[in-house]
């Protein structure tokens, strides 16, 4: 079962940051926080993930405070092409490749 | 190279019958699992397969089953279908089947009438 919550919405202006927060209060000591994005009507793309450490690619950032209860995403210079739904996922490190979804954060970037 | 495949892209089915909906994973990933996405909320795990064995199953009816050929594709059957199946069902191929990230295909868009 979804253990994250996450804001329903947000609005980004194009070109700026994006800071989607995630809130993981019972995440346990093995379990990684994994970042998937929808565009409408595709599959979920991943992102990034990371376990106590921030993380940084070529799509994003990940920041996780130090009592790893929360956690968020920046997208550094957001584009209108960023305008999707974010999902934060906990899961088990030596578990299956089984994500558990919730409704996910709906970002619109706007011109 | 290819990303996931799946197999067809859009289907339209009446309450009662059966279907099976394919998957090819990317080359050379061993695991593939399979999600319900109905409109409006997020994708729920419903199986994994990892070197044709399950290795995980949500919590879905028995009217859900599939299944994982040697060449690592995998088929979801659904029986009896309720207009409630009717969803966007993803297919994820991994590399292993734990702590990897998972890679999604555009789906199987199922609707029931």
């Amino acid at each position: 079962d979804a253990k994250t919550t996450q804001p329903p919405s947000m609005d980004c202006a194009e070109g700026r940051a994006a800071n989607l927060p995630c809130n993981h209060s019972t995440i346990s000591g093995n379990e990684y926080v994994y970042w998937y994005r929808q565009i409408h009507s595709q599959g979920p793309q991943y992102i990034i993930h990371g376990l106590k450490n921030n993380e940084t690619n070529e799509m994003a950032s990940l920041i996780i405070t130090e009592d790893r209860k929360s956690s968020t995403l920046i997208l550094p210079h957001a584009t209108l092409r960023d305008t999707a739904v974010y999902y934060c996922i906990v899961r088990v490190a030596l578990g299956g490749n089984q994500f558990y979804f919730g409704t996910g954060t709906s970002l619109t970037v706007i011109p | 190279d290819a990303g996931v495949t799946q197999s067809p892209t859009h289907l339209i089915k009446t309450r009662g019958q059966q279907v099976t909906l394919r998957c090819s994973p990317i080359s050379g990933h061993k695991s593939v699992s399979w999600y319900q996405q109905v409109l409006g909320q997020g994708p729920q795990f419903i199986f994994q397969y990892y070197e044709k064995e399950e290795r995980g199953r949500g919590n879905f009816p028995d009217r859900f089953s599939a299944r994982q050929f040697p060449n690592y594709s995998s088929e979801l059957n659904v029986n009896a279908l309720l207009l409630g199946d009717s969803a966007l069902y993803l297919c994820a191929s991994s590399l292993g089947w734990q702590n990897t990230e998972a890679f999604f295909g555009q789906g199987t868009r199922l609707t029931v009438v």
